[in-house]
């Protein structure tokens, strides 16, 4: 079966820091990845989409990237974090990007300070 | 622009009946994806509409009239652990998500 793992859970970090969230799906090849940001009252909004190895689509403009260094991993970086930046993460993958559903990690609480 | 539909909050009586709905502006469509999300936790799938009528897995229901851009998530004989918010999701012509920022259903005994 296929599982998917994201960590850390939960970082407390300062204005200014680096950051690096990582994401890994087991149990499937070639997987679509995704990297979506939720915060309180409003809806999931997707960050980036992978369709391959070394393959990133941004979605939104910002201080973050992504990185696909293999192909069931998926990192979402930042080299200088805002207070902004604060808020729930979530990776997820799917078979295709217009067939079946996503399958969510666990989440990654980050609070910039 | 695109836009998703939903009430902030809902509360309903533990074994009683919930109706969450979910209207939708979209640039297409290409189904539509209901999810449940404990606090803290990611959302998890519960059910897929891409034709219009009613879609039943056990005590949900979830109902898609495509000319109406709406939807409805049904729940029957309520739990406290349905206690969660629910996520309306709809596909557009692109195959990307447009997520609705979730009804948070509060399940009292």
């Amino acid at each position: 079966s296929q599982t998917i793992h994201q960590w850390p859970a939960t970082l407390v970090q300062p204005v200014g820091s680096p950051l690096s969230l990582e994401c890994t799906v087991e149990g499937t090849s070639n997987p679509n990845l995704y990297w979506y940001r939720q915060a309180a009252g409003r809806g999931l909004q997707l960050l980036f989409y992978s369709v391959g190895i070394g393959q990133i689509s941004s979605e939104v403009p910002q201080n973050l990237s992504a990185s696909r260094p293999q192909d069931r991993q998926f990192i979402l970086s930042s080299k200088k974090l805002l207070l902004s930046d604060s808020g729930f993460y979530l990776c997820a993958w799917s078979v295709g990007l217009d067939t079946g559903e996503l399958f969510f990690g666990e989440g990654s609480r980050l609070t910039v300070l | 622009g695109q836009n998703i539909d939903q009430p902030t909050e809902m509360t309903a009586t533990e074994g009683a009946i919930v109706q969450i709905n979910c209207t939708y502006q979209t640039s297409g469509f290409n189904g539509l994806f209901w999810y449940q999300q404990h606090a803290g936790e990611a959302p998890t799938f519960l059910s897929y509409n891409v034709l219009d009528g009613l879609e039943e897995k056990g005590r949900f229901s979830s109902f898609l009239s495509r000319s109406k851009g709406y939807s409805y998530l049904l729940l029957k004989e309520l739990q406290m652990k349905d206690s969660a918010s629910y996520l309306c999701a709809v596909r557009d012509s692109n195959y990307q998500l447009i997520w609705g920022a979730g009804t948070k259903l509060i399940i009292k005994p």
